[in-house]
């Protein structure tokens, strides 16, 4: 059972690039979620889909676009990257939107802006 | 303040210790409260969920909530070296019905159990 799935696992990309992140789930789960991950900032929120067709911002939205494709996939996209876009990012899936639904996360991307 | 704060350690503790790892939060109105973990170079993954004031009993884990003194804490019994990992505190602001899209994540304790 494959979870959450993103890819690229690495990736490295000069300062100005654009580049869309991947994820897919196979949990058949309505809500999906982007977050980064900085030394010693926790896990910070990015952009989120309650259901197939809507999108929001989250904590830190600026520099990047998302969008959910299906109910399965949701990208993410730096359309000019920058060296603070250097990060892990965690895409997630939980069942709703509900506070109580359990999050399951993908395995990360680490991403390089040079 | 920082909506949700943890110390960040390293907290070390010998193999068959208690070990606690405790989190504030400042949004009073926040009611979901979330312990996750993650090993290093690895994703987070949930180990305990706590609605309620008071304990929560999982196996060897105890979340225990104080929502008047905006508190949630986890204690592992009984610490092996496998439960060396870094544990995220997750608070929700807006509680059951709310938007996991509010899930505010803590920094993180880095805990270190010792053989």
């Amino acid at each position: 059972n494959a979870g959450v799935t993103q890819t690229p696992k690495f990736q490295v990309l000069k300062t100005g690039q654009s580049m869309t992140l991947q994820c897919a789930q196979d949990m058949n789960h309505n809500s999906m979620y982007w977050y980064r991950q900085d030394p010693g900032m926790g896990l910070r929120l990015i952009y989120y889909s309650a259901s197939e067709g809507t999108t929001d911002k989250g904590e830190v939205p600026n520099g990047y676009n998302v969008s959910r494709l299906n109910k399965r996939e949701f990208s993410l996209r730096l359309e000019s990257a920058a060296p603070s876009q250097t990060s892990v990012y965690f895409c997630a899936s939980s069942e709703a939107l509900g506070a109580s639904d359990t999050i399951y996360f993908g395995e990360g991307s680490w991403l390089t802006v040079v | 303040q920082k909506e949700v704060e943890q110390n960040s350690g390293p907290l070390s503790v010998p193999e068959g210790a208690i070990a606690s790892l405790n989190c504030t939060y400042s949004d009073r109105g926040s009611q979901s409260f979330f312990w996750y973990r993650q090993y290093s170079g690895k994703s987070p993954e949930l180990i305990m969920s706590i609605y309620s004031n008071g304990d929560k009993e999982d196996g060897r884990f105890t979340a225990q909530l104080n929502k008047a003194s905006q508190y949630v804490s986890l204690l592992i019994r009984d610490s092996q070296p496998s439960d060396s990992a870094t544990y995220l505190c997750a608070v929700n602001k807006y509680g059951y019905g709310g938007s996991q899209g509010n899930l505010i994540f803590g920094k993180g304790t880095k805990l270190s159990v010792k053989p």
